[in-house]
């Protein structure tokens, strides 16, 4: 039973490009959630998805930054016209329904390097 | 909302020692709590977790936690550590019955096990 898995594990992009950072979940997982790691940082809380439907967005930031969970495929996090401050370790986390409460199983991270 | 306070950044011991890494937390409603371990470059391995029931819960690798309703605090504890324990540890909380199942982390403990 692979984990939560996360590609690319490491990804650099000139300021002004796109990242597009993936997450497939452990199966049986139907909910995702999207965190993001600042240097010397801990994890702060991005986005809570379920399949098709975004559930909890307050942790995003207001532009640049997207979130999807379609009903095929892995979940996706967007991010336009990227910015120096935008490179971290984003973390992707999925449960199975109704089980996030008792906590996550965590992939092992996209670290976005902005140049 | 909660809050997370993890005392100290960094701990540095000797090997077989023992160390207590602690946490304090802050909530107007009741919290699951968890600690987490992040090895350099990967994700984070759930080490244990507090949903209810006896106060001291036991986790992997031979650490163990103490929640304290009246202190709010959620101490990690290891009686003789290992070089191996070597790596960044997060106190977590989550907040019961909310629909986002998010968790809020603190800034993170940097365990290092000196020979």
């Amino acid at each position: 039973n692979a984990g939560v898995m996360q590609n690319p594990r490491h990804l650099v992009r000139r300021r002004g490009q796109e990242a597009r950072l993936r997450c497939s979940p452990m199966k049986g997982h139907s909910h995702v959630y999207w965190y993001r790691q600042l240097p010397e940082e801990g994890l702060k809380f991005m986005v809570y998805l379920q399949k098709e439907n975004i559930i909890d967005e307050s942790g995003m930031p207001k532009e640049r930054f997207s979130a999807e969970f379609p009903k095929e495929g892995p979940s996706i996090l967007r991010i336009q016209q990227v910015v120096r401050g935008d490179s971290a370790a984003y973390f992707c986390a999925s449960s199975p329904p109704g089980q996030g409460d008792y906590g996550y199983t965590f992939g092992s991270g996209t670290r976005l390097t902005v140049v | 909302a909660q809050s997370v306070t993890q005392l100290d950044s960094q701990v540095p011991v000797f090997e077989e020692a023992p160390v207590e890494l602690r946490c304090n937390y802050s909530s107007s409603v009741s919290v699951y709590l968890f600690w987490y371990v992040q090895y350099p470059n990967q994700g984070l391995q759930l080490l244990l977790k507090y949903l209810s029931g006896s106060t001291l819960v036991k986790g992997i690798n031979g650490f163990e936690a103490e929640f304290n309703k009246s202190q709010t605090s959620f101490h990690l504890r290891k009686p003789s550590v290992h070089i191996s324990d070597t790596a960044e540890y997060f106190c977590a909380v989550s907040v019961l019955g909310t629909s986002g199942s998010r968790l809020t982390f603190g800034e993170g403990t940097q365990l290092t096990v000196n020979p």
